[in-house]
């Protein structure tokens, strides 16, 4: 695809229930970033990959959250036992690499309401 | 230390105005500054970025001032038209765990009003 892809756009699930977010990255993009956009809050750093090595988790604010990137393509983000304030538009981007004159391509974000 | 503190929240400026917004770091290790634009229901969109190593950058209507001894940056958008109603976000980058990461100011929503 032309942008970088996340789905669901939408979910709403139980308080203590896990989810599942997907990201499908720009296609020869290296790096792949997560960030949680909370209301009337900027953007904040979850996790980032870059190709094969190692992710910066140093954003995941609990161990509740964890996420992969298979075959340096295809990226999830897992919640475990939601939490009603998990709430929030989760946003993935993707860029060549990890420079900072390679501008990070967002995709439309999922949207989790935890109830 | 990595707080990007951006002003106002909010904005309204009239067709044909300067809507302008101000964004102040602490982090002397921040080197790269981005501006991004978001509307709603969708993802941000990188609008024009700045290195501290230059005072000013303009790209057509958006202009970024850089105040390095000050530690402030800001966006100046001439011209502002009902489409620029959106909203703002700055940011700046500094090399942390091996990798660059943005640190994001909490936003301006601009509103250009006919």
């Amino acid at each position: 695809g032309a942008g970088v892809s996340q789905s669901p756009s939408n979910k709403v699930t139980e308080k203590g229930k896990d989810v599942e977010l997907r990201c499908d990255p720009i296609s020869g993009h290296t790096a792949l970033y997560w960030y949680r956009q909370s209301l009337g809050q900027g953007l904040e750093f979850l996790i980032y990959f870059q190709g094969n090595s190692a992710p910066d988790k140093s954003g995941l604010p609990s161990d509740r959250f964890s996420a992969e990137r298979t075959g340096g393509s295809v990226s999830t983000l897992t919640i475990q036992r939601t939490q009603q304030e998990d709430s929030a538009v989760y946003l993935c981007a993707s860029s060549l690499g990890n420079i900072p004159n390679q501008p990070q391509h967002f995709g439309d974000g999922t949207r989790l309401s935890i109830l | 230390q990595q707080q990007v503190k951006q002003s106002p929240q909010s904005l309204i400026v009239q067709k044909g105005g300067i809507s302008i917004i101000n964004c102040a770091y602490e982090n002397t290790a921040f080197d790269y500054f981005p501006w991004y634009q978001q509307f709603p229901g969708k993802g941000p969109a990188l609008l024009i970025a700045i290195r501290p190593d230059v005072s000013e950058k303009k790209e057509g209507r958006f202009t970024i001032s850089f105040n390095k001894s000050a530690k402030q940056f800001s966006l100046h958008i001439m011209d502002s038209q009902p489409g620029d109603s959106a909203t703002y976000f700055c940011a700046a980058a500094f090399r942390g765990a091996g990798s660059y990461q943005l640190t994001f100011g909490k936003g301006t929503k601009l509103s250009v009003i006919p």
